[in-house]
């Protein structure tokens, strides 16, 4: 079975300061990596995911996420956060074979502030 | 495009009254269905999920049930519900690969 680890209930930090989401994972085969971002009282919209090929991978509005197998993390990064960022993040595994089930971590809150 | 819809979006119910939770699915076909219940600060637990209809996995024993009379309509239904039941109940599909799509929840409050 697979599972995930997110150490960071909450994490603040300042606008235009950079962040660092971190991200573990345990599972025994080959996996799909995934990040999701939920605003308030809303469902979960998918932010960037890990399938194969190149470990870093990036989302439209300056996220990036970086696959280390050895470490088997998958950390989200910003180099600059704004305010809208604010939200709860869910990092998320899946087996790459088979019928897909996602295991959620139990979510980090980013709260930036001016 | 493929839309997924859930409602209602928010819900206050009393112990002991029964439970109905719609999700359905636009634009697509044969889509993987799930619920999922995201309790305060636990993250979200996978309560259900069919790969067609008529057919339903639950993962974990609860006062919960889930059915799918048709192939994009997944429902999530209680007979009696408890205090433990509040959450927020999330949908989603996939058509099998790459992540999923999830509605906007249902914000369920037991009193």
């Amino acid at each position: 079975a697979q599972s995930v680890t997110q150490l960071d209930s909450q994490v603040p930090v300042f606008e235009e300061a950079p962040v660092e989401l971190r991200c573990n994972y345990s599972s025994s085969v080959s996996v799909y990596l995934f990040w999701y971002v939920q605003y308030p009282n809303q469902g979960l919209q998918l932010l960037l995911k890990y399938l194969s090929g190149s470990t870093l991978v990036e989302s439209i509005n300056g996220f990036e996420a970086e696959f280390n197998k050895s470490q088997t993390s998958f950390h989200l990064r910003k180099p600059s956060v704004h305010i809208s960022d604010t939200a709860e993040y869910f990092c998320a595994v899946a087996k790459n074979t088979g019928f897909q089930k996602l295991v959620f971590g139990t979510g980090t809150r980013l709260l930036v502030s001016p | 495009s493929q839309t997924i819809h859930q409602w209602p979006a928010t819900l206050v119910q009393p112990v002991g009254s029964p439970l109905s939770l719609e999700c359905t699915v636009e634009g697509t076909s044969n889509p993987n269905l799930y619920w999922y219940r995201q309790a305060a600060g636990r993250g979200l637990q996978l309560l259900f999920y069919s790969v067609g209809i008529g057919q339903i996995s639950s993962e974990v024993p609860q006062n919960l049930s889930a059915s799918r009379p048709q192939d994009r309509q997944f429902i999530l239904s209680s007979k009696k519900l408890l205090l433990s039941d509040s959450g927020f109940y999330l949908c989603a599909w996939t058509l099998g690969t790459y992540g999923y799509t999830f509605g906007s929840g249902t914000r369920l409050t037991v009193v």
